[in-house]
């Protein structure tokens, strides 16, 4: 089993809708969550970090935690052309002395004109 | 302005050569970090640093070699080792306070 397990996709969502995208971790001991966007060829960006359960907004995008579940999930709302992208999904948990960061493989979101 | 920074954007490398990606932050962050991905896989740690001549091996360090003389420089050797080294590599800096790690642009390597 993967430690962070995302959907590959390509998710197409048509221009205005909501896309939501998907990540489980295995790791119970996991403290910190984030979502990055990656663009095409570029590096990623962080859009979102969640610490406790629950949702967090942040203009349109919704970050959700479910730690009984061991599931964060990232809502877009209104989605835009521009939000195509990959969006990684990670995970930090603490060890003795040190932290360590695990990525998902990230889901492709095309958002169609 | 404060970031990272890395260089080259592209490199090419020969069979049997030893190449060094630069990575340089300027955000006063103590650890540094850097990952490789592979198209259709996520990021794979290869070294990281929390203090100044210090640094862990990650998950796929095996042909790699990493230095840390200086707070704000964290530069990757690929070795002529390394079977693989075509990848994108990406070298991020967090604080030790605050768990958020920030990506430089990466450098695109490509073996010959």
């Amino acid at each position: 089993q993967k430690e962070v397990e995302q959907n590959s996709g390509p998710l197409s969502v048509p221009e205005g809708a909501i896309a939501s995208l998907n990540c489980t971790y295995s790791d119970r001991g996991s403290q910190s969550f984030f979502w990055y966007r990656q663009y095409s060829g570029k590096s990623p960006e962080l859009i979102m970090s969640i610490y406790s359960n629950g949702d967090k907004e942040d203009g349109r995008f919704t970050a959700q935690l479910n730690k009984a579940s061991q599931y964060v999930s990232l809502l877009i709302r209104d989605s835009q052309p521009s939000d195509s992208a990959t969006y990684l999904c990670a995970v930090m948990v603490r060890l003795p002395g040190t932290y360590k960061y695990i990525f998902g493989t990230g889901t492709r979101l095309k958002v169609l004109a | 302005d404060g970031g990272i920074t890395q260089s080259p954007k592209y490199l090419f490398r020969k069979e049997g050569q030893n190449v060094t990606l630069s990575c340089e932050q300027n955000l006063n962050h103590d650890a540094m970090y850097w990952y490789r991905q592979d198209p259709g896989q996520g990021l794979r740690l290869i070294y990281y640093s929390q203090i100044v001549n210090d640094f862990q091996k990650g998950d796929i360090a095996e042909g790699y070699s990493v230095s840390r003389e200086k707070k704000e420089s964290f530069p990757l050797t690929v070795t002529s080792a390394q079977k693989n080294p075509t990848a994108f590599y990406l070298c991020a800096s967090s604080t030790l306070t605050e768990d958020t790690q920030y990506f430089g642009p990466g450098t695109r390597l490509t073996v010959l």
